[in-house]
């Protein structure tokens, strides 16, 4: 399998423009989630979904963030007007949801997406 | 709320030192715990983790962590670091609630690792 495949993996944009951020999970993986990596606030999760429905995105910063996953293989996390302070590496994550037993799953990471916005 | 908490930002070391980066969490009931590693301009990958049983795990190139449940820690150890393990290091946190499918991970904030040849 490939992994987890992230698109663009730099972004360079000014504020005020929108920018789209693509995840393509490992096949088979009924979980998806987006996380944001800064050096002041570390890694922090934005939003979860199963089976392609959003079950948790209390870590969106604010409605400039959404986030949709129209089907199994595919999601993206878009951002309307950018500002500066998005300025982060963004990663996706998926997994195969546990069912029973102590076991869990590990998270698969992606390469990132490096945004920059000016 | 969970939370987890790295008291080394950044540690530095000389090939062939020992290492131990520390890791606590709060949280009162069971949780399963992780290491992940990050290695210069690449993604996280898993390094080892914990649910149950024996509470030394033993991890990939080396890396063990032990369990002290009463000291909520999970603490990060290798007996002889290299040159390759120079990588920014984080520990992880799901609390074991009984739901089934999948919970968020909390992080800890991280800890950047140098290792000097």
């Amino acid at each position: 399998d490939a992994g987890v495949i992230q698109s663009p993996r730099h972004e360079v944009t000014e504020m005020g423009q929108e920018v789209t951020l693509r995840c393509k999970p490992i096949s088979g993986h009924d979980y998806l989630f987006w996380y944001r990596q800064t050096m002041m606030r570390g890694l922090e999760l934005l939003i979860y979904f199963n089976n392609n429905v959003p079950i948790d995105d209390s870590g969106m910063p604010e409605d400039r963030f959404s986030a949709k996953m129209p089907n199994a293989s595919f999601s993206t996390l878009k951002i309307q007007p950018s500002e500066p302070r998005d300025s982060a590496v963004y990663f996706c994550a998926s997994t195969k949801g546990w069912y029973g037993g102590s076991s869990y799953n590990e998270q698969f990471f992606g390469p990132g997406t490096r945004l920059t916005v000016l | 709320a969970q939370s987890v908490s790295q008291h080394n930002h950044h540690v530095i070391l000389s090939e062939a030192a020992s290492l131990e980066l520390g890791c606590n969490y709060s949280y009162g009931g069971t949780v399963n715990l992780f290491w992940y590693v990050q290695y210069p301009g690449q993604h996280l990958q898993l390094l080892l983790k914990y649910f149950s049983g024996d509470p030394l795990v033993k991890g990939i190139k080396g890396f063990e962590a032990e369990f002290i449940k009463s000291k909520f820690s999970f603490n990060l150890r290798k007996p002889s670091v290299q040159w390759s393990d120079t990588a920014e290091y984080f520990c992880a946190v799901i609390p074991r609630s009984g739901i089934q499918g999948a919970q968020k991970l909390v992080f800890g904030q991280g800890t950047r690792l140098t290792i000097n040849p």
